[in-house]
């Protein structure tokens, strides 16, 4: 089971900033926060992970707060291609190793025009 | 990089045929997923190999389902004998192990079976 609370959908407008957030309140401290998201026929592609700092690439920032119960995914300048089912999914440290990744229903992310 | 290929990108069959998908994973890469997803029950992790050797397979639902890696650069899910209720979308993916938990997936391979 996913370890996870995602909203099933979300709207957004073209160039604002899209907050999508996530619960993960049974989080244990070795577990990562992972975000991907699924473009409509494609497969996953990985945005953004982190443990208990906020995080910010090319793509996103990841905010975590401060008890690690729940973490908030941010495109800071949403355009149409954003328009994404966003999976937020907790991991453990693998130690370099891999394990495979539980999928929630994640949420639906629409940018309108 | 090409990314990790997937082939066929979409494969109809008729119930009881044998189903073969392919996929090359990214150079280099140890680890390699199969995933499937359904609209009744998400995306699920199939089984994983690392460094060509299967690794966890709980997640494949019939003994009518098998996968191989014969080498670092290919691998195989195979459907026999195929059901309409295998109709999916068959993800691979791939990971570089000794860094982070990052898995690079392919565009999917969409399976009908009739």
């Amino acid at each position: 089971d996913a370890k996870t609370t995602q909203p099933t959908s979300m709207d957004c407008a073209e160039g604002r900033a899209a907050n999508l957030p996530c619960n993960h309140s049974t989080i244990s401290g070795n577990e990562y926060v992972y975000w991907y998201r699924q473009i409509h026929s494609q497969g996953p592609q990985y945005i953004i992970h982190g443990l208990k700092n906020n995080e910010t690439n090319e793509m996103a920032s990841l905010i975590i707060t401060e008890d690690r119960k729940s973490s908030t995914l941010i495109l800071p300048h949403a355009t149409l291609r954003d328009t994404a089912v966003y999976y937020c999914i907790v991991l453990p440290y693998s130690g370099g190793g891999a394990d495979g990744l539980t999928f929630g229903k994640g949420t639906h992310l629409i940018i309108q025009p | 990089d090409a990314g990790v290929i997937q082939s066929p990108r979409h494969e109809v069959t008729e119930m009881g045929q044998e189903v073969t998908l392919r996929c090359k994973p990214i150079s280099g890469h140890d680890y390699l997923f199969w995933y499937r997803q359904t609209m009744m029950r998400g995306l699920e992790l199939l089984i994983y190999f690392n460094n060509n050797v299967p690794i966890d397979d709980s997640g494949m639902p019939e003994d009518r389902f098998s996968a191989k890696m014969p080498n670092a650069s290919f691998s195989t899910l195979k459907i026999q004998p195929s059901e309409p209720r295998d109709s999916a979308v068959y993800f691979c993916a791939s990971k570089l192990s000794g860094g982070e938990d990052t898995q690079y997936f392919g565009p999917g391979t969409r399976l009908t079976v009739l």
